[in-house]
């Protein structure tokens, strides 16, 4: 069954805002990543993180790999109404290769 | 490149018929999964494929079937349809790292299946 506990469910803010959401297993996870998908699409990859303790940015987004290797966090800094959508955390367990869990989803709606 | 293509994107089956859901990629990725996403449950592997010839199952395999005899496609197969397998199925491919780690995965636009 599914591993990944990811909070929270929903998030409703305001344009400017930061967003923060994260992921946590009672397994250690080798991989982590971070997707978005918007209404009607497949989900597209926002971060990868493969090292405990990384830390990773791309433009307003940051997520870190726990140093326990059984977390990750995802950061939207100063949100705008395109980050509308759900996100999604992903891990692979260190003994499934191949095999990515996904968590259920953190659906943020952005208003103005 | 078009990435990952998926057809059909709806679908509507009665239960007990078959049908085949279609994965192509055109980005010579090895690795290649189908997944089914449900309200309120994420994504769920259901079979994934590291190379041509080789398949394995995911976490909700059952009622599906899979071949991979070439590197481009990767078909997802419905034996027997039940009003359970109604869901949106993605697609996704990916270029593994290398070692234990899986790669970027390239997810195709979904098929919308209901089963009557």
């Amino acid at each position: 069954g599914q591993q990944l506990n990811q909070s929270p469910q929903s998030m409703f803010i305001q344009e400017g805002e930061d967003v923060s959401m994260n992921c946590t297993s009672s397994s250690i996870f080798n991989t982590w990543l971070w997707y978005k998908q918007d209404p009607g699409e497949g989900p597209v990859l926002l971060i990868a993180l493969y090292k405990a303790g990384e830390l990773t940015s791309n433009g307003r987004l940051t997520a870190q790999f726990g140093i326990t290797r059984k977390d990750s966090f995802l950061n939207i800094s100063a949100s705008i109404p395109s980050d509308v959508g759900i996100y999604f955390c992903a891990g692979q367990l260190t003994d499934s290769w191949g095999k990515l869990q996904f968590g259920a989803g953190t659906q943020v709606v952005v208003t103005p | 490149n078009a990435g990952v293509t998926q057809t059909p994107k709806f679908q509507v089956l009665k239960t007990g018929q078959s049908m085949t859901l279609q994965c192509a990629q055109d980005m010579n990725h090895e690795y290649m999964s189908w997944y089914r996403q449900d309200p309120g449950m994420g994504l769920r592997l259901i079979h994934y494929s590291v190379g041509a010839g080789i398949t394995d199952q995911g976490e909700v395999p059952n009622g599906y079937n899979v071949s991979r005899s070439t590197t481009e496609d990767f078909p997802l197969r419905l034996l027997s349809a039940a009003p359970s397998q109604t869901s949106v199925y993605f697609c996704a491919s990916s270029y593994p790292l290398g070692g234990l780690n899986t790669g970027e995965l390239f997810f195709g636009e979904g098929s919308r299946l209901t089963v009557l």
